[in-house]
Parts: C-alpha cells; structure tokens; sequence
C-alpha cells in the first residue's frame, strides 16, 4: 500500500514559474524524502527532511514538513524546462524498515 | 565514482519462466534495496540486505527472493513470471542500513508476454 499521497496528480506551469506539489502520509515517520524520476529511468535523490525539522533548502528546492498535519510540501522555484519530470515523496513508517513512496506529480515546464 | 549499476537494461521472457535481475551498489555502500515499480505508480519496496542479510521485505509473494553477496552486489529473482510482474525493477543502495538517502540505478526493464 502507498502511505504518502502527492497532490496535484500532474502540473502543467511555465517557465520561470514557481511549482507546489503537496504530500501526504498517514503514520508517523522518522524522515521524509522527495525524489525526482526522468522519463521511467532511475531516481534521483533531492532531500531529506527529518521529523524534527520543520523547513529546509537546496539551491531552488524549499520543503517543508508539517508532523501535525502529516503533510509535506515540495516547492521549486524560478522552473527551467529540465526540472519536467515526476515527484515522488517517500516516507518511512517509525518501525518499519523501508521506504514507501506516492505515486507521484507529473510536472510539466513549457517553454 | 561510479554509480548503481544495474543489469540487464530490458529484458522480455514469457509467462512460467524466471528471471535474474543483478545490481553493484554504490563503492562502501553496504546496503541494497530493491523496488518495483509499475507503469504510472510509484516504487514498492521488495527487500532490502545489509551486510549479506536480510534487513526488510515488503508485501510480494515467494515467488520473489534476492541475496547480498560478499562484495555487496546483489540480485534478485523471480520465479513462474506472470504478466504482472512486467515492470521497471529499481535497485538503490546506501551505506547504513535503513531508510536513509538511497541512490537508485537506472533500473531494468522487465516485459513479460
């Protein structure tokens, strides 16, 4: 079963623009991870946020963790045309010891 | 450095037949999990080894086994194929077992007719 849920399924925005894409989970976790995924090949790691953190950046990356609401955010700013690709949020259930992921956000940057 | 490598990169075989996936970790990582995931889904999580042994294993039927061998290296297998299982295997690996970073190959293309 997939814990984490992403929303929206797919986006479409232009470039230069900001990209939101949401995550969801349903049990408690220890860190929550995003990955990006190119045309079905292998997955790329972009982040790591633990649960006692609350914001963390990379370059143009922003997510954010909110235990409380069991959500995530995942925020890409200024959009180039090579950040199309699909989002993936992965959690792991405290006790558990695996990775479950969503089934992800299509992103779509038009030039 | 030299990413996870995986092999084959696709492969078709028919339905009853097995199939014998092969994957080389990230050098010093000790940990290799392995996933599939089907068209227009995310990954699911089949095994993961560390140190030769088995750390996890998600809901797949016996039909699915993997092993760690000395070097790491590790492969899975899967027995009396059946359509379903035509999907893209991931292998990832990290150097602590768990749930950490993990680094994921490109994966093999599994088509079964």
């Amino acid at each position: 079963s997939q814990q984490g849920e992403e929303d929206p399924q797919a986006l479409s925005i232009q470039e230069g623009e900001n990209a939101t894409m949401n995550c969801s989970y349903k049990t408690s976790i220890n860190n929550l991870q995003w990955y990006r995924q190119n045309s079905g090949r292998g997955l790329v790691h972009l982040i790591l946020i633990r649960s006692n953190e609350r914001e963390k950046h990379s370059g143009r990356l922003r997510v954010t963790l909110d235990t409380s609401k069991k959500s995530s955010s995942l925020l890409i700013t200024a959009s180039r045309a090579a950040d199309t690709a699909s989002y993936f949020c992965a959690t792991d259930a405290k006790g558990a010891q695996k990775l479950v992921f969503g089934q992800g956000t299509r992103l779509t940057i038009n030039p | 450095d030299a990413g996870v490598t995986q092999s084959p990169t696709h492969l078709i075989k028919t339905r009853g037949q097995h199939v014998t996936l092969r994957c080389s970790p990230i050098s010093g990582h000790k940990s290799v999990s392995w996933y599939q995931q089907v068209l227009g889904q995310g990954p699911q999580f089949i095994f993961q080894y560390y140190e030769k042994e088995e750390r996890g294993r998600g809901n797949f039927p016996d039909r699915f086994s993997a092993r760690q061998f000395p070097n790491y290296s590790s492969e899975l297998n899967v027995n009396a194929l059946l359509l379903g299982d035509s999907a893209l295997y991931l292998c990832a690996s990290s150097s602590l077992a768990g749930t950490d970073t993990q680094y994921f190959g490109p994966g093999t293309r599994l088509t079964v007719l």
